[in-house]
């Protein structure tokens, strides 16, 4: 296994056009968590999936953004009508069930 | 309600330094959960460590050791003979069971190791 994987990496946008983030976790982890973070900053909690069920979304994620997990394996992130203060790294995790988080590399957005 | 503090915002020290970077935390649960994860220039989470709540034996790894303080709510961390390579912004983090071990994160303290 190769960990989490992230894509796309890097990802430059329009103000008000829809982005989409992928996130595969580590297969044998029921547990995957989203977090944003921006430069100089720690990362915020976002959502977290236990297997196909969204079970916590945190205020921060308004009605432009949307998360799923099909299956309970991979996971995408939708922002819609993106604005310039969605810029960030946004940041997929898994974990098993011991409270240890395993992070992907990042999906950077940043939106013009 | 739960709070980690990295009250260094940036350190600098020569290669071979000893260097250790502090860790508070603030929480009311008795079961929790203490990480360090270091956040290379690419930009990658890397874990480190976890500790739990009732394990405050002192830990070492390498040039690595951390010190978990309970009586301080302190969980600090020391690289030793530091390398330039240990270059990053180290994030000290808190979950506990009954928050889905979301990750309470400090702001992170950015490590500079100078040749």
């Amino acid at each position: 296994d190769t960990g989490v994987s992230q894509n796309p990496r890097h990802k430059i946008t329009k103000r008000g056009q829809n982005v989409t983030f992928r996130c595969d976790p580590i297969s044998e982890h029921n547990r995957l968590y989203w977090y944003r973070q921006t430069l100089g900053q720690g990362p915020e909690f976002l959502t977290y999936f236990q297997n196909e069920a969204q079970l916590e979304k945190s205020r921060l994620l308004s009605d432009r953004f949307s998360a799923e997990r099909p299956k309970g394996s991979f996971s995408t992130l939708e922002i819609q009508r993106t604005e310039q203060g969605d810029s960030a790294m946004y940041l997929c995790a898994s974990s098993p069930n011991t409270g240890e988080l395993f992070f992907g590399e990042g999906s950077r957005l940043t939106v013009l | 309600a739960q709070k980690v503090t990295q009250a260094q915002t940036e350190i600098s020290v020569v290669e071979k330094e000893d260097v250790t970077l502090d860790c508070v935390y603030e929480t009311r649960d008795t079961t929790y959960y203490l990480f360090w994860y270091k956040q290379p220039p690419s930009g990658e989470l890397v874990f480190l460590i976890r500790r739990n709540s009732f394990d405050e034996q002192n830990e070492i790894s390498g040039r690595y050791s951390w010190n978990f303080q309970k009586s301080t709510s302190s969980f600090n961390f020391t690289i030793t003979a530091s390398q330039v390579v240990d270059s990053a912004v180290y994030f000290c983090a808190l979950s506990e069971p009954d928050s889905n071990y979301q990750l309470i994160w400090g702001a992170g303290t950015k490590l500079i190791i100078k040749p």
